[in-house]
């Protein structure tokens, strides 16, 4: 069926450096797409949205960036912190579906 | 705003009992809510629509009869596992997006119930 998945399982990156987590989705009839950030038994938390009218889109310290042409879809993290470590979700809503279906996730290691 | 509180945290039952978890949108309502389980080290995956006033839609492969769903009023959703095995351990997360809102808004997230069956 189709579904979201994640390129890198794991990702490690030094403090003061940019992340890039990458995301590809095989759903053409997606329409909204967000980020999650996990941290270890917690639920996830939102980072930053985008819609499928839009390939860019920016928060504090994150971008998120869509290319429908090859489905793929990004997390920039500017200056990553210590505090970034987690697992990052990326998530996409099928239109006209009111749940949310998840991406394999990647876990973000940063290191001092 | 559009806090999501869940409760248990944790709960340790023995394998035969059943378990009920709350869900509760704190600062806003909702029509719906949304139930995941988490495996270790793996994706969220849906398990069931809570509809107030109505019945749950259950996703492929998830058993109505053994996790029951009630949504009694606009602020909480219960899940309740029956007859728990090991097999359930798992940690369920619920979510809820303001009823004032489109589909394409973010869902707000519970911290979660870690469940062990022994």
């Amino acid at each position: 069926g189709e579904s979201v998945g994640l390129h890198l399982p794991t990702l490690s990156v030094q403090e003061g450096d940019n992340s890039i987590i990458n995301c590809a989705y095989s759903n053409s009839a997606s329409d909204y797409f967000i980020w999650y950030k996990q941290e270890s038994g917690k639920g996830p938390q939102f980072i930053i949205d985008i819609r499928s009218n839009m390939d860019k889109r920016q928060g504090q310290r994150v971008t998120v960036l869509l290319n429908k042409t090859v489905k793929h879809l990004s997390l920039q993290i500017a200056a990553t912190q210590p505090g970034d470590s987690a697992v990052y979700f990326c998530a996409e809503n099928l239109t006209g579906r009111r749940a949310l279906t998840f991406g394999s996730g990647t876990r973000l290691q940063v290191q001092p | 705003g559009a806090v999501v509180s869940q409760h248990p945290s944790r709960v340790i039952c023995k394998s035969g009992t059943s378990v009920k978890i709350e869900c509760r949108s704190l600062d806003f309502q909702a029509t719906t809510m949304f139930w995941y389980r988490q495996f270790p080290k793996q994706s969220l995956m849906l398990m069931a629509t809570s509809n107030e006033g109505s019945k749950a839609t259950y996703e492929q492969g998830v058993e109505k009869d053994k996790f029951l769903i009630n949504h009694a009023s606009l602020t909480l959703s219960t899940l309740t596992v029956t007859s728990a095995h090991p097999e359930d351990s798992s940690f369920y997360i619920c979510s809820a997006r303001d009823q004032a809102g489109n589909y394409n808004s973010p869902l707000h997230f519970g911290n979660g119930t870690r469940l062990t069956v022994t």
